[in-house]
């Protein structure tokens, strides 16, 4: 079974600095997904960005980046210049096909102004 | 963009009762719906995937027959909790795309609170 791991419960940023949330995932597969969602107070799922593991190139989307090392079954979240708004629950997520999901434990994220 | 939405936000009922909600996508046709549920500062975990005019697959420790799932079209799943206790009080999710290879949208979720 694939399982999906998140150490870190809680992170806290100064704002406008840098900030790397962890996630760790275990497969046997060499095809699938990994994402990272944020979970503001809404409840709402929101897509911060997408890896799929057959692409070297770490995916970026905006102040958004990953650092995907396969064979270490890492795939961590740098977010830069963080903002007040980046505060949130954060979920990182594996897939075999894009669409049924399991996620980690997810990290609280608290931005300092 | 694509847009799930779940209806209703909160329900309350009392032990015993069913409860419904539905799960729609407004502007695109879903074969695969996901319902996922969520407790206090805890993660999401996939409850079953609901396909159209096809059966549920069910997550293993998911009672089948406490939470029906019917998916009666392209647009539509629904999640019923029956003879809901108060440990079924949660928060429930559901996530649509429209093909495998795009996006996955996720409804605003309902919070279900049994007395």
């Amino acid at each position: 079974a694939q399982t999906v791991t998140q150490s870190q419960p809680e992170m806290s940023v100064q704002e406008a600095e840098t900030v790397t949330l962890s996630c760790t995932y275990d497969t046997s597969e060499s095809d699938y997904y990994l994402f990272w969602y944020k979970q503001p107070p809404s409840r709402q799922m929101i897509l911060v960005i997408r890896q799929e593991a057959y692409k070297q190139q770490n995916a970026t989307e905006n102040r958004f980046s990953v650092n995907f090392q396969k064979a270490a079954k890492s795939f961590s979240l740098k977010i830069s210049d963080s903002q007040l708004g980046d505060a949130a629950m954060y979920f990182c997520a594996y897939s075999l096909d894009n669409n049924d999901m399991r996620f980690g434990a997810g990290t609280r994220l608290t931005v300092k102004p | 963009g694509a847009v799930v939405s779940q209806h209703p936000s909160r329900v309350i009922c009392k032990s015993g009762t069913s409860v419904k909600i539905e799960c729609r996508s407004l502007d695109f046709q879903a074969t695969t719906m996901f319902w996922y549920r969520q407790f206090p500062k805890q993660s999401l975990m996939l409850m079953a995937t609901s396909n159209e005019g096809s059966k549920a697959t069910y997550e293993q420790g998911v009672e089948k027959d406490k939470f029906l799932i019917n998916h009666a079209s392209l647009t539509l799943s629904t999640l019923t909790v029956t003879s809901a206790h108060p440990e079924d009080s949660s928060f429930y999710i559901c996530s649509a795309s429209r093909s495998f290879n795009e996006k996955l949208f996720f409804g605003s979720g309902t919070q279900l609170s049994v007395l």
